[in-house]
């Protein structure tokens, strides 16, 4: 099936410094994907959609200047968080959209756990 | 106000008892997808309904559309601690695919 990684899985940092989360499709092209937060016992919010080859579309009240997505090919796409702060702390979870067969579906990543001292 | 709510919030039950958890809106929406979460994890999908009306059964589970498709259920029957996760609606947005995710039910089937 198709495989999405996120690297790391799990990030401390300290307030002030930025933090980059890669998302990478293993076994095929993701024309579109999507950064997701999900804080503790909460549900995942949207926060932005990355296409490759262009800029991302952010999500209302989320930061494109302290949140850089880049989606430089259809394998890979990276969130920055810049001048990370405590209430970055949270759970970023990305997906991949790619053809697969006639049926294009979403395929999560397993999580990047960022805390920010 | 969240698009898709969820309902319970929570869930503790035994071992063995059934359950139903629900997932509302107001909005009609062309298809309806189910997720479930463990901890640390990225959702993973269960299965997505089409049509009015839709049942479908995975092993345990019975997933429901409603007729008028602003609503689903999820039915397990026996549950089994194996279940336990974070149960997730979610509906894809427009021509850009992108996931609107309903408020989530926790559950937790206690040995």
């Amino acid at each position: 099936g198709a495989v999405v990684s996120q690297h790391p899985s799990w990030v401390i940092c300290k307030s002030g410094t930025s933090v980059k989360i890669e998302c990478r499709s293993l076994d095929f092209q993701a024309t579109t994907m999507f950064w997701y937060r999900q804080f503790p016992k909460q549900s995942l919010m949207l926060m932005a959609t990355s296409n490759e080859g262009s800029k991302a579309t952010y999500e209302q009240g989320v930061e494109k200047d302290k949140f850089l997505i880049n989606h430089a090919s259809l394998t890979l796409s990276t969130l920055t968080v810049t001048s990370a702060h405590p209430e970055d702390s949270s759970f970023y979870i990305c997906s991949a959209r790619g053809p697969r067969g006639n049926t294009d579906t979403q395929y999560f990543g397993p999580g990047t756990r960022l805390t920010v001292l | 106000t969240q698009l898709l709510e969820q309902s319970p919030q929570f869930l503790s039950i035994q071992e063995g008892e059934n359950l139903t958890v629900y997932c509302n809106s107001s909005s009609v929406f062309s298809s309806l997808q189910w997720y479930r979460q463990e901890p640390g994890e990225g959702p993973v999908l269960l299965v997505t309904v089409v049509t009015g009306g839709e049942v479908k059964k995975l092993k345990r589970l019975t997933f429901q559309f409603g007729d008028a498709r602003k609503d689903s259920s999820l039915h397990i029957t026996a549950a089994q601690p194996g279940d336990t996760g974070l149960y997730l609606c979610a509906v894809e947005m427009d021509s850009s695919y992108k996931l609107i995710f309903g408020s989530g039910t926790r559950l937790l089937v206690r040995p």
